[in-house]
């Protein structure tokens, strides 16, 4: 079966320090993967989304930027946080030329810039 | 542009009670895919239900019914005898072939149960 890892849980930096999130899936081959934002009380807001190794969309611009190194495995980054990069990061993943399936979704990281 | 409308910021309802959740929709493709989440306080969005643009059928699962109506372009989620468990945020979600793999997510709509 399809599992999503998605660490650390939690992370508390400060302001201008680097960001590193890791995602990788496990059980599945050229998914398409997916970084996104949840503000406290709000909604979901897609960052990134990727189709394949090297091959990424940004959808809004920001301090942040996504890598795919791997087939299964999809990087969230930034080279000096701030304050207002603070939220919940899932990442997710769903299945290659599959129309209409739903999204599976990591356990998130909690992410608090001081 | 697609849009997903969860009016509902929050709804409070005591323990037994039933309770809907609103989802109003718009795109502009014929084929289209909706999505129903939950999350609770852990934080991990649970899938609860897909729908796609051909099929109206209403669906009932245990406790949860959906009532989808291509006619007012809108997914409601009800929960019947509503418990503690079902406490979460939910989100209403939309997706298209046209726009890839890409989901548009609903605000959400945070439920309250209380014993």
């Amino acid at each position: 079966s399809q599992t999503i890892h998605q660490w650390p849980a939690t992370l508390v930096q400060p302001v201008g320090s680097p960001l590193s999130l890791e995602c990788t899936v496990e059980g599945t081959s050229n998914p398409n993967l997916y970084w996104y934002r949840q503000a406290a009380g709000r909604g979901l807001q897609l960052l990134f989304y990727s189709v394949g190794i090297g091959q990424i969309s940004s959808e809004v611009p920001q301090n942040l930027s996504a890598s795919r190194p791997q087939d299964r495995q999809f990087i969230l980054s930034s080279k000096k946080l701030l304050l207002s990069d603070s939220g919940f990061y899932l990442c997710a993943w769903t299945p290659l030329y599959a129309a209409g399936t739903e999204a599976f979704f990591g356990q998130g990281t909690r992410l608090t810039v001081v | 542009a697609q849009k997903v409308t969860q009016a509902q910021t929050e709804i409070s309802v005591v323990e037994k009670e039933d309770v809907t959740l609103d989802c109003v929709y718009e795109t502009r493709d014929t084929t289209y895919y909706l999505f129903w989440y939950k999350q609770p306080p852990s934080g991990e969005l649970v899938f609860l239900i897909r729908r796609n643009s051909f099929d109206e059928q209403n669906e009932i699962s245990g406790r949860y019914s959906w009532n989808f109506q291509k006619s007012t372009s809108s997914f409601n989620f009800t929960i019947t005898a509503s418990q503690v468990v079902d406490s979460a945020v939910y989100f209403c979600a939309l997706s298209s072939y046209n726009y890839g793999q890409n989901f548009v997510f609903g605000p959400g709509t945070r439920l309250s149960v209380l014993p």
